[in-house]
């Protein structure tokens, strides 16, 4: 089936150290999005890219960074992490192909910060 | 700047009775897109039922109904029928229509208690 895979699904790590998520998907969507979602809040957009164009938001802080080497895969960097940073990550992609298209997540990554 | 309001923090329902979930959302746009998603605990999010703002006939997914009103820039979503595998937090979402707008903007959630 085509879908949305997060790895890993849990992650530790210790505060200020580095720590990469993957995402990939093989449903070949040309948008892929990357959101940060705390206990029983919605999803916060962190950023996304249509293709290899990067969008981040205004508001996203400057210890998160992406890169999307190609369409499957997305990575999320955060470099120095910190005790506000432990969230559930969620990465989902979209078709722009299809008006309707409505977002595909995957299963998401919980971030704890030590 | 469009917004998604869902009020509903909490919401209950016995099992096989129906229930419904409020949104209602801000925009200046003409034509967009509503979605409903379901997060069960710990598990994936998953699209529920989705609406084209000019499709006047409301959408219907089995026992997942929505009442779009969009005069009153309201999408409320029900439930028949509810069974234990119903619970979970419920997301509304906006998207406008594409040329440039690649951008989801979900609500802060409801969510749903099934009582047996």
């Amino acid at each position: 089936d085509a879908m949305v895979i997060q790895n890993p699904r849990y992650q530790v790590t210790q505060f200020g150290k580095p720590v990469t998520l993957s995402c990939s998907q093989t449903l070949n969507h040309n948008v892929m999005y990357w959101y940060q979602q705390k206990s029983s809040q919605a999803p916060k957009l962190l950023f996304h890219y249509y293709d290899k164009d990067f969008n981040n938001e205004a508001d996203t802080p400057d210890n998160f960074q992406s890169r999307r080497p190609n369409t499957s895969f997305c990575f999320l960097d955060i470099r120095s992490p910190g005790l506000g940073d432990a969230a559930m990550y969620l990465c989902a992609t979209s078709s722009l192909d299809r008006e309707d298209s409505p977002l595909h997540f995957g299963n998401g990554t919980r971030l704890t910060v030590t | 700047a469009q917004t998604v309001t869902q009020s509903q923090p909490e919401m209950s329902v016995q099992e096989a009775e129906t229930v419904t979930l409020s949104c209602t959302y801000d925009t200046s746009e003409s034509d967009y897109y509503l979605f409903w998603y379901k997060q069960p605990p710990s598990r994936q999010m998953i699209l529920v039922i989705r609406q084209e703002a000019y499709k006047q006939q409301n959408a219907t997914e089995n026992r997942f109904s929505v009442n779009f009103q969009k005069a009153a820039k309201s999408f409320s979503l029900k439930i028949s029928d509810s069974q234990l595998g119903d619970a979970a937090m419920y997301f509304c979402a906006y998207r406008g229509t594409p040329s440039g707008t690649y951008k989801y903007i979900f609500g802060t959630g409801t969510r749903l208690k099934v009582l047996a």
